[in-house]
């Protein structure tokens, strides 16, 4: 079975902090992608990575980066925390095999910041 | 860009069979995925659309028309567990593997 973890299920931080958000798979998927979900929004794509050092934006790319040093660990970055970013945070993986591009999510990090 | 369009919220009795609709306008058309996600969880694969016509799948069933730009899951014999919100994503772009989801439709399943 896919697994793809994230780091934590809950966080709260504070405005201006830099905030750090991990997520790992276990399946050797080459792709990676960052959501955000908010009510009435729905799942709306930060950032994704074809692979490894590779990184693209999303729709919505602003004031969030990412970090991918390993296949399987893919890392996105809040480097100022602002309230607007109180969200559920997903993460997830799939393969780059034609045929499915299924994607497999982790559980999620609900961010609240104060 | 894409334009993805399904219900806000619909409510069906237990044992019933209801269907949810989506239609979408994309460029690069290549596929579309429907996604399960209960309250306060990750979304999970439910099927996968490529060519016109019905699969199915247990109780869960998805229908996709390329030329219409409309997919539906068809989901019979509900059960309470059923009640969730259902995503449509259609994925964009031959070589692209980047699905955009829609806002979802929050299914109740009612006794």
């Amino acid at each position: 079975d896919v697994k793809v973890t994230q780091s934590s299920r809950y966080l709260v931080k504070r405005t201006g902090e830099k905030v750090f958000l991990e997520c790992v798979q276990d399946m050797d998927h080459e792709n990676m992608f960052w959501y955000r979900q908010d009510p009435g929004l729905g799942l709306r794509l930060i950032y994704f990575s074809y692979d490894v050092k590779m990184k693209e934006k999303g729709d919505i790319p602003e004031g969030y980066s990412v970090s991918r040093e390993k296949k399987e660990r893919f890392s996105l970055i809040l480097e100022s925390a602002s309230t607007s970013q109180t969200s559920m945070y997903l993460c997830a993986s799939s393969s780059r095999d034609r045929g499915t591009d299924t994607q497999y999510f982790g559980p999620g990090t609900r961010l609240t910041v104060l | 860009g894409q334009n993805i369009d399904q219900p806000t919220e619909m409510t069906a009795t237990e044992g019933a069979i209801v269907q949810i609709n989506c239609t979408y306008q994309t460029s690069g058309f290549n596929g579309l995925f429907w996604y399960q996600q209960h309250a306060g969880e990750a979304p999970t694969f439910l099927s996968y659309n490529v060519l016109d016509g019905l699969e199915e799948k247990g109780r869960f069933s998805s229908f996709l028309s390329r030329s219409k730009g409309y997919s539906y899951l068809l989901l019979k014999e509900l059960q309470m567990k059923d009640s969730a919100s259902y995503l449509c994503a259609p994925v964009s772009g031959a070589g692209s593997y980047q699905l955009t989801f829609g806002k979802g439709t929050k299914l109740s399943v009612i006794p």
